[in-house]
């Protein structure tokens, strides 16, 4: 079983509106989770990290669910510049290393 | 700050070459980490480094070898190249250790051996 599964998509949505991604994890004891978001043919950058609370940033929320074990990415009034591919990222509670899901490819269609 | 640097951008090799990928960070980052990233399979840890003079194996090393002998650089070697190493390879810095904070990304290296 993978460590972390995301729905590969693609999501096609027009313009202003709302979508939301979901990523579940295998290991119940991981303790950090991200979303990041990738360009095509570019390098991953950080969009925002999960807490356990759920955080918001502008247009996007992010929630964990520890009991479902699983992640979600709410962007609202989407934007043809919100187009790439999100990461879900997790991080088990031992090693050193993230767990990257394989990526939910947005578009955003004028 | 350029953040950081990998070289070279593209790599045709054949079967059995070998070389070494370069990369840099000048954001005085202690944590190095690389990556392959194939379709359908995500970003998978190769080896990374908690600090200069250190490695240690990630989630798929084999055929792989790192080194880290100044802190701003780590090195991604293939001794015996084969075309199951065709790839996009990123490299990543963070300050602090992974699940700490932001790993920043380099621009990634298209590898493909023929």
């Amino acid at each position: 079983r993978k460590e972390v599964e995301q729905d590969p998509g693609p999501f096609n949505v027009p313009e202003g509106a709302t979508v939301a991604f979901n990523c579940t994890y295998s290991n119940s004891a991981s303790q950090s989770f991200f979303w990041y978001r990738q360009d095509c043919r570019k390098e991953p950058k950080l969009l925002m990290s999960v807490y356990s609370s759920g955080n918001e940033d502008g247009r996007f929320t992010a929630q964990l669910n520890r009991a479902s074990q699983y992640i979600s990415l709410l962007i609202r009034d989407s934007k043809l510049s919100d187009s790439a591919t999100y990461l879900c990222v997790v991080m088990p509670n031992t090693g050193n290393q993230f767990y990257f899901g394989t990526g939910t490819s947005l578009t955003v269609i004028p | 700050n350029a953040g950081v640097t990998q070289t070279p951008k593209f790599r045709v090799l054949k079967t059995g070459q070998s070389m070494t990928l370069l990369c840099a960070q000048d954001m005085n980052h202690e944590y190095m980490y690389w990556y392959r990233q194939d379709p359908g399979m995500g970003l998978r840890l190769i080896h990374y480094s908690v600090g200069e003079g250190t490695t240690a194996k990630g989630e798929v090393p084999d055929g792989y070898n790192v080194s880290r002998l100044k802190k701003q650089n780590f090195l991604l070697g293939l001794e015996s190249a084969a075309p199951s190493q065709t790839s996009v390879y990123f490299c990543a810095s963070s300050y602090l250790p992974v699940g700490g904070g932001e790993q920043y990304f380099g621009p990634g290296t298209r590898l493909t051996v023929t």
